[in-house]
């Protein structure tokens, strides 16, 4: 089946540094790609997707591109913030067919913290 | 944009009673409801997925007759945990898509402490 594997976290920096969060999947088809954000006590937000090879999703300085050879979606921010600490999931999709969309796997989360 | 508001955003209730959670779509028709578990420091769990008017498709694993799922509507999908027991204390997250490619539109999550 479909599965998401995230890097291992907590992941602490200082402001200003950059961040890589690793993601590589396995699916069956062509996924669509998500980051998804989640502060303390709340749902899930979307920070930016990708729903072919070579796209590149970005959002609020992060972005990700789809690497279909590597099966990687890794998110990058080249200068982060006390605000950006938060858990960052990786998902994807299969589409159910047509326009409908199937269930999100999503991978384990990673835990970011950055300090002033 | 889309919103699902959900509700509860916290419920503590005694063992044994059942609770109910609701996620409504505010401005959209939501066709197919996703209802997710949470554990501390891990990731969403699907539990099922429910379409308007249709029987839920429950993840293996999942007690169906425990977490009973109902979306008679496009607009509102309850998950009622029955006879509740300390081990369904969790953060339950529902994600709503419809029409129009919206894609996933997440409820702001229900934490539940059964005490």
């Amino acid at each position: 089946g479909d599965s998401v594997t995230q890097m291992e976290g907590p992941v602490t920096l200082s402001e200003e540094a950059f961040l890589t969060i690793n993601c590589t999947y396995t699916a069956t088809g062509y996924p669509s790609l998500f980051w998804y954000v989640q502060y303390p006590g709340e749902g899930l937000q979307l920070l930016l997707k990708a729903t072919k090879a070579d796209d590149k999703g970005s959002n609020k300085g992060f972005e990700a591109t789809y690497r279909k050879e590597t099966t990687s979606f890794h998110l990058e921010k080249g200068s982060v913030q006390v605000s950006d600490s938060a858990v960052y999931f990786c998902a994807l999709s299969e589409h159910a067919g047509g326009t409908s969309y199937g269930k999100l796997t999503f991978g384990q989360g990673t835990i970011l913290t950055v300090h002033p | 944009g889309a919103v699902v508001s959900q509700h509860p955003s916290r419920v503590i209730c005694k063992s044994g009673t059942s609770v109910k959670i609701e996620c409504r779509s505010l401005d959209f028709q939501a066709t197919t409801m996703f209802w997710y578990r949470q554990f501390p420091k891990q990731s969403l769990m699907l539990m099922a997925t429910s379409n308007e008017g249709s029987k839920a498709t429950y993840e293996q694993g999942v007690e169906k007759d425990k977490f009973l799922i109902n979306h008679a509507s496009l607009t509102l999908s309850t998950l009622t945990v029955t006879s509740a027991h300390p081990e369904d204390s969790s953060f339950y997250i529902c994600s709503a898509t419809g029409t129009g490619g919206r894609g996933y539109t997440f409820g702001s999550g229900t934490r539940l402490t059964v005490v």
